[in-house]
């Protein structure tokens, strides 16, 4: 079965710092990838996703991630965060055909102004 | 167009009670999805409905626990006869077709606590 693994549970920067969050997943065939975020007391919205052709994806808000199918990996990054990034980060995964997600543990990420 | 809405956004029942947990998925939209994050842990897929039907439920505990989407009103997610291990916050999410994840519309989220 799929599993997705977020490394780190919580991270803390100063604002303007650069961001990188780790996603790995465990299925090796054609998956399609998501990056969600809840806002403190908010749904989860949609950061960006990644289904097929460039693997540097470009989301809202100015940030970016990128597929390497060789590592099975899917970061998150943003070059300069600001305080109000403060939320919690999901990576997500699911095998095309299957409706369902399977979504990593969250990385929650908080910036001081 | 108010997104997807859940009630109650927190909910207290004594072990043995009953949890029902609410959700109106977007206008226009036909397939709810039900997910649970216990403390610590990501969000899991419990259950898939269309109107009327139930899709995947693989993710759905064997006991205690069902779900419905009649055909008129909210998708209702039901835990019977709760224990504190159900204590979790419930997502719902919507969308408007089956063939891509990336329409798919969270609501806030109901978390239940089981004293």
């Amino acid at each position: 079965a799929q599993s997705v693994s977020q490394h780190n549970h919580h991270v803390i920067l100063s604002e303007a710092a650069s961001l990188e969050l780790g996603c790995n997943y465990s299925y090796g065939g054609t998956v399609n990838l998501f990056w969600y975020v809840q806002y403190p007391g908010q749904h989860l919205q949609l950061l960006l996703k990644y289904f097929s052709g460039d693997p540097l994806v470009k989301g809202i808000k100015g940030f970016e991630a990128e597929f390497i199918k060789s590592k099975f990996s899917f970061n998150l990054r943003k070059p300069s965060v600001q305080w109000s990034d403060t939320a919690e980060y999901f990576c997500a995964v699911n095998d095309p055909g299957f409706q369902k997600l399977v979504f990593g543990t969250g990385t929650r990420l908080l910036v001081s102004p | 167009n108010a997104g997807v809405m859940q009630n109650p956004r927190h909910l207290v029942r004594r072990r043995g009670q009953e949890a029902r947990l609410r959700c109106s998925p977007m206008k226009g939209h036909s397939h709810v999805y039900w997910y649970r994050q216990l403390p610590e842990e990501g969000l899991k897929f419990m259950v898939y409905l269309q109107k009327e039907n139930i899709i995947d439920e693989s993710g759905m505990p064997k006991e205690r626990f069902s779900a419905e989407f009649p055909k008129e009103g909210p998708s209702i997610l039901r835990i019977q006869q709760v224990v504190r291990g159900d204590s979790a916050a419930y997502f719902c999410a919507s969308s408007e077709g089956v063939s891509t994840n990336e329409k798919l519309f969270f609501g806030s989220g109901t978390q239940l606590s089981v004293l």
